[in-house]
């Protein structure tokens, strides 16, 4: 988890309400994914950055997710509206070293 | 497809051996991952092997890689309490910076 902030790290919210995510890496990760983990599942990707450039994008329910990354450093999730089913913990992560990814402590949502 | 599989669940007793073991399917895979997540958090990356490495030993970490049979396992030599957790078999597709996670073993220790 290290380098990687994540914020808030638990949100509730009510249905067809918007919520917004925070990833905040240290600098110098040129790549950075979005992840979603449902209970007792993998994460699963939803989208991945080099740098400001979404290059994998096909896993994003695009009709009410976005996400973006400004001058390449952080980025935001947000879903608007949320619904039931988006409770999950989204991962931010980045990678290190030799191809190997670096994962932030995650938000936990919980959408009523 | 693409596809990661691993047993839900696994218990052994404070100071054996635990082994964990992971199925997958791309033969192409450049790198396999072994991640630990410990509840509330993120995913803690524990060791990874190459695709042309059979084994690899990190202190009390063993990690076994079959090729021919799309096998890997990790291998924990005299588990502790502090090892419960939940452990993430993935693997590296060459054709894309894509990785696919397993479900994941939940590793319980008893006394």
């Amino acid at each position: 988890e290290a380098g990687v902030v994540q914020s808030p790290r638990y949100k509730i919210i009510e249905k067809k309400q918007p919520v917004a995510f925070w990833c905040n890496p240290i600098s110098g990760h040129n790549t950075l994914y979005w992840y979603l983990q449902n209970l007792g599942q993998g994460p699963e990707l939803l989208i991945r950055y080099e740098n400001e450039e979404a290059v994998d994008d096909s896993q994003l329910p695009k009709d009410r997710f976005s996400a973006e990354r400004l001058k390449g450093v952080d980025s935001t999730l947000k879903i608007q509206p949320a619904e039931l089913g988006d409770s999950a913990v989204y991962l931010c992560a980045v990678v290190a070293g030799e191809e190997t990814q670096y994962f932030g402590p995650g938000t936990r949502l919980l959408v009523l | 497809g693409e596809d990661v599989e691993q047993s839900l669940f696994l218990s052994v007793r404070e100071g054996d051996s635990s082994v964990i073991n992971c199925t997958y399917t791309d033969s192409s895979s450049t790198y396999l991952y072994w991640y630990k997540q410990e509840p509330g958090a993120g995913l803690q990356l524990l060791t990874y092997i190459f695709s042309n490495m059979d084994m690899k030993q990190d202190q009390r970490l063993t990690v076994l890689l079959n090729k021919k049979d799309k096998h890997l396992s990790l291998r924990i030599a005299d588990t502790q309490t502090g090892d419960s957790a939940i452990y993430f078999c993935a693997e590296r597709y060459s054709s894309a910076s894509k990785i696919i996670f397993g479900s994941g073993t939940r590793l319980s220790i008893r006394p």
